[in-house]
């Protein structure tokens, strides 16, 4: 069983939908919770970082954990054509450096 | 601040040829770690470096190898190169404690 699992899509969505991406988990252990935008031929980029269960909202986006679950999500509102990316969930233990990424979900967003 | 750069940015060379890639760390950070995307496989933890030590390794094989210096800077290696070797290269910082990672824009490597 691969340690995160993430559904590579592609995912098209009209201009002001709302995006629901997700990733689950299999170790318990992880404690660290990431979302990355990657724009073609550029390196991720951080969008959310979460440690615990529960909601935390940065403008647009919305990231959820659900440890008990080993559920993860990334909400977006009102997408825009400039959120056409691929993103990637990352998860980490804690006291470890290494980041173990989901195989990433690629988005268009249509004007 | 500056963030994470890296060098060179494309890079083609021949199998069994060996390859040397740069990252400089966003200032004041002194965890580097090294990551390797393809298509098939996505982003894999290669290894990460603190004040010259490395600190973690993933599953890589031993022609893979990296090192820090004492401003931070970082370099890896990758030695008798495969085909399979053809990828994204990126490289990560971090303060070194349990903070996120921001990443380069990665050094993309195709051999022939």
């Amino acid at each position: 069983q691969k340690e995160v699992e993430q559904d590579p899509g592609p995912l098209s969505v009209p201009e002001g939908a709302i995006v629901s991406l997700n990733c689950t988990y299999s170790n318990s252990a992880f404690q660290y919770f990431m979302w990355y935008r990657q724009y073609s031929r550029k390196g991720p980029e951080l969008l959310m970082y979460t440690y615990s269960s529960g909601n935390k909202e940065d403008g647009r986006f919305t990231a959820q954990v659900d440890k008990s679950s080993k559920y993860i999500s990334l909400f977006i509102r009102d997408s825009q054509p400039s959120d056409s990316a691929t993103y990637l969930c990352a998860i980490a233990q804690g006291g470890s450096e290494k980041l173990v990424f989901g195989k990433g979900t690629k988005l268009t967003v249509n004007p | 601040k500056a963030g994470v750069t890296q060098t060179p940015r494309y890079l083609i060379k021949t199998r069994g040829q060996q390859v040397t890639l740069s990252c400089s760390p966003i200032s004041g950070h002194r965890s580097v770690s090294w990551y390797q995307q393809t298509p098939g496989q996505g982003l894999q933890f290669l290894f990460e470096y603190f004040s010259e030590t490395q600190r973690n390794k993933g599953n890589f094989p031993g022609r893979f190898s990296g090192r820090q210096f004492s401003n931070s800077r970082s370099e890896m290696n990758v030695s008798t190169l495969e085909l399979g070797d053809s990828a994204l290269y990126l490289c990560a910082s971090k303060t070194g404690g349990t903070d996120t990672q921001y990443f380069g824009p990665g050094t993309r490597l195709t051999v022939l």
